[in-house]
Order: structure tokens, then C-alpha cells, then sequence
């Protein structure tokens, strides 16, 4: 157990609606990460806040969104979703940028 | 752009055998490294990270890794690998506001 949770677990959707995945990081850490893992894409990285700041930005699409709320936790929004987000999405956190990440178990989207 | 390359996408070695996962990162200022594996349906878990120092670091489960400069090279390495190592091994390279993972190299274990 990493000590950062995900919610959902799993999660079944439509195409065209919006979706909220939630991290909570490990105790003392204020750094969170979002990375999505598809079997044809890999493993990309999306966004990287720091106590409560973007810090760094990867293939995030436009459709997508994060926060990091005062109490650290992060939420990654998807919308208008395509059959093409369909994956598992994971969650990190570290001590501070650069700095090892530990993840979560992750959330499977699937988009019908 | 800054890469992390790892060229081999699939070994399959025998248990027992020894190992050796390569990783070649490409940011030119020192880098911080890290090798992550992840077993089936499960989220990634830290092997070792180099950071500064001491080039050859020691991880868990046996596995260690050899920073070298000149090679742009971190590879992996365990003497003698069991089936439960069979996984997929990622690299990762960070500095400069940048996160970069390689491909991921899938492991397969033979009895």
C-alpha cells in the first residue's frame, strides 16, 4: 500500500459526458501527478501540481482538467469523452518536485 | 526534447538467469533517475533513484542500477531474477519541470 487512494475504482461512462477522479496523496506530501496508461499510448504523464500550483504539464488534452485543493487532494476532470480516453488513469504523489512518486492503485475509465 | 528511451520492449530470461533492463535518458544537465516496476493491474512501485554520488545504487527486491555519464545510460540490473520479478520495468528521468517515462520494457519469466 503506496498511501495515496483513488476514487473511483472503476468507472463505466458514455461518450460526450464528464467525469471527476479523485487523489488523495500520501501524508506530507505536496506534490501530486496525473498519468493516463493505454495500451497503444503507454504510460503519459498529464499534469503535475505543487502545493496547490500547476508545476508542470504533459500531453494533457484541453478536454481535461486538474486541481489541487488547500487540503492537498487533487481531482483530474474529463470531458466530452471519446471512445479514445478509455484507460487507467493513475494517480502519484512526492515529498516535492523531482522527488520519488509513489501511486495509486489507479482509476479504469471506460468509455462506451 | 527531453526522452527516455529503453529499447527493449519485451525480455523473456529464465529464473535464475541474470538481468539486465537498459534506459537511456537524453536531458543534458544531471538528472534525477528512477526505475518503477509494475505488476499486472497494479500501480507502479519505486526500485531505486539516483539522484547524486555514488553511481551503482542498491533498490529493493535485488535489483540495482548503474548511472553512467558518458552513456547516457541507467541501466538495471538483478544477478539472478525469480518469476515473481515478471512485470513490466519502467525508467524515468525528472529535472526542469519535466517528467519523462520511457516505453516500459515487459518481463517474462521462464521456469
Amino acid at each position: 500500500d503506496s498511501g495515496v487512494t483513488q476514487t473511483p475504482k472503476h468507472l463505466i461512462t458514455a461518450t460526450g459526458q464528464r467525469v471527476t477522479l479523485r487523489c488523495s496523496p500520501r501524508s506530507g506530501d505536496l506534490s501530486v501527478y496525473w498519468y493516463q496508461q493505454s495500451l497503444d499510448q503507454g504510460l503519459q504523464f498529464l499534469i503535475q501540481y505543487y502545493n496547490g500550483e500547476e508545476r508542470a504539464k504533459g500531453n494533457i488534452l484541453e478536454r481535461f482538467s486538474a486541481q489541487q485543493f488547500p487540503d492537498l487532494h487533487s481531482e483530474l476532470n474529463l470531458s466530452s469523452l471519446e471512445l479514445g480516453d478509455s484507460a487507467l488513469y493513475f494517480c502519484a504523489s512526492s515529498v516535492a518536485p523531482d522527488y520519488e512518486q509513489y501511486f495509486g492503485p489507479g482509476t479504469r475509465l471506460t468509455v462506451t | 526534447a527531453q526522452s527516455v528511451t529503453q529499447p527493449d520492449i519485451h525480455i523473456t530470461v529464465s529464473e535464475g538467469a541474470s538481468l539486465e533492463l537498459r534506459c537511456n535518458y537524453s536531458y543534458g544537465a544531471t538528472p534525477y533517475l528512477f526505475w518503477y516496476v509494475q505488476s499486472p493491474g497494479q500501480g507502479l512501485q519505486l526500485l531505486l533513484k539516483y539522484f547524486s554520488g555514488d553511481t551503482l545504487v542498491q533498490g529493493i527486491k535485488g535489483f540495482e542500477a548503474e548511472f553512467k555519464r558518458s552513456q547516457s545510460s541507467f541501466n538495471l540490473r538483478k544477478p539472478s531474477v525469480h518469476w515473481s520479478d515478471a512485470a513490466e520495468y519502467f525508467c524515468d528521468e525528472q529535472g526542469a519541470q519535466k517528467l519523462v517515462f520511457g516505453q516500459g520494457t515487459r518481463l517474462t519469466i521462464n521456469p
